[in-house]
């Protein structure tokens, strides 16, 4: 079976300062994970994905996520916030044999001038 | 390509009423979903889709209904509403249901149940 926990259901941070989000998984097989981003009253968006090809993974908006399989983490970076990075952000990890997705609880970022 | 389209984008029901959520896809995607999003809780899988034809139960199926007659649609019914099933509701598809694949979310239904 497969789980995700994403640590800290709130993050405040300055802008111009690191953005770091937590997010650890389980999964019974090697796994696919994702990280979604919600901008207020929209649907997801995709920011990256991991799919073992490399395991430092770029997104887009200068985000990125270190596949760690040791402690089963796959947390989501960016060097320096800005006021639009505002969001709730979801970690999800593949789950079964139909792609079906299992999402975190998600992660509401706040950026602060 | 419009993408993923959700109608209504708001909808308010009261206890027992049924209603259809309708979702369409203009990308040729075989693998099409259902998720409820609640404060606090994430989004989790009511059902999904492989193929027209072809439909299964996700993580939370109770009291909603699915069916998938051609490739682009795919709708979500309500048959007795309820207070419970106030939610967001999100519609996804990817082009298969390669674990791999990215899923391309709709806009979303606000539903609210009196």
């Amino acid at each position: 079976a497969q789980s995700v926990t994403q640590l800290g259901s709130h993050v405040s941070v300055s802008e111009g300062a690191l953005v770091l989000l937590r997010c650890n998984y389980s999964s019974s097989v090697p796994p696919y994970l994702f990280w979604y981003v919600q901008y207020p009253n929209q649907g997801l968006q995709l920011l990256l994905k991991y799919t073992s090809a490399a395991t430092l993974v770029k997104g887009i908006n200068g985000f990125e996520a270190e596949f760690k399989k040791s402690e089963t983490s796959f947390h989501l970076t960016k060097p320096s916030a800005h006021m639009s990075d505002a969001a709730e952000y979801f970690c999800a990890v593949s789950g079964g044999s139909q792609g079906n997705l299992i999402f975190g609880k998600g992660t509401k970022l706040s950026v602060k001038p | 390509n419009a993408g993923v389209t959700q109608t209504p984008k708001f909808q308010v029901l009261k206890t027992g009423q049924s209603m259809t959520l309708q979702c369409a896809q203009d990308m040729n995607h075989e693998y099409m979903s259902w998720y409820r999003q609640d404060p606090g809780m994430g989004l989790r899988l009511i059902h999904y889709s492989v193929g027209a034809g072809i439909t299964d139960q996700g993580e939370v199926p109770n009291g909603y209904n699915v069916s998938r007659s051609t490739t682009e649609d795919f709708p979500l019914r309500l048959l007795s509403a309820a207070p419970s099933q106030t939610s967001v509701y999100f519609c996804a598809s990817s082009y298969s249901g390669q674990r791999y694949n990215e899923q391309f979310f709709g806009p979303g239904t606000r539903l609210t149940v009196l």
